[in-house]
């Protein structure tokens, strides 16, 4: 079975510091990977995906992640917070082999961006 | 205009009440999925569908139904609230072939 685990329900950080949100999964076949970021009072939005490509991955907003099988993490980083970063943000998982396309999701990690 | 749209935005229902969340979209997607959010388990799957002719049960379908009405319409019923169903309900589409689903806005379902 696959899982998702999310590291830190909560991260805080400066604006202007590093973010980084982490994220370790749980799968038996190749995985595909996303991040997806949920604004207050909004639906969910691709940030970036990991398809067995490029294992260092760009996204929008200047956020990237890198897939990392020997650790089985897929974390999240920006090099320097904005204010507009504040927002939830969920890894989740597939299988790249399944038809179903169905996502497992991890707890979601919310971000606050201090002035 | 959005390209995966829900109605309602925003519901508050009484328990014992059979409630409709509704889900439309204009991306042209054969897979469609209904999950739900709740603080601190992320979101879980529901239901999810392939056509009009083929729904398949997520992980938490106890207590709810589904109906594809059409390949853009795919609906969510409570066929009696009760208060745990209390969460934030989003309907999501994907290709035949895609990686990606492709978010609405979310219905935020309150059962008193």
């Amino acid at each position: 079975a696959q899982s998702v685990t999310q590291l830190g329900s909560h991260v805080s950080v400066s604006e202007g510091a590093l973010v980084l949100l982490r994220c370790n999964y749980s799968s038996s076949v190749p995985p595909y990977l996303f991040w997806y970021v949920q604004y207050p009072n909004q639906g969910l939005q691709l940030l970036l995906k990991y398809t067995s490509a490029a294992t260092l991955v760009k996204g929008i907003n200047g956020f990237e992640a890198e897939f990392k099988k020997s650790e089985t993490s897929f974390h999240l980083t920006k090099p320097s917070a904005h204010m507009s970063d504040a927002a939830e943000y969920f890894c989740a998982v597939s299988k790249s082999s399944s038809n179903t396309g169905k996502l497992i999701f991890g707890q979601g990690t919310t971000l606050q961006v201090k002035p | 205009d959005a390209d995966v749209t829900q109605t309602p935005r925003n519901r508050i229902t009484k328990t014992g009440k059979r409630i409709m969340l509704e889900c439309s979209q204009t991306k042209g997607h054969d897979r469609m999925y209904w999950y739900r959010q709740d603080p601190g388990l992320g979101l879980r799957l529901i239901y999810y569908s392939f056509d009009v002719k083929d729904i398949n049960k997520g992980e938490i379908s106890d207590g709810y139904s589904v109906s594809r009405q059409a390949q853009a319409k795919f609906s969510l019923s409570l066929e009696s609230a009760i208060p745990n169903q209390t969460a934030l309900y989003f309907c999501a589409t994907r290709s035949e072939g895609g990686s990606e689903q492709y978010f609405g806005p979310g219905t935020r379902l309150t059962v008193t």
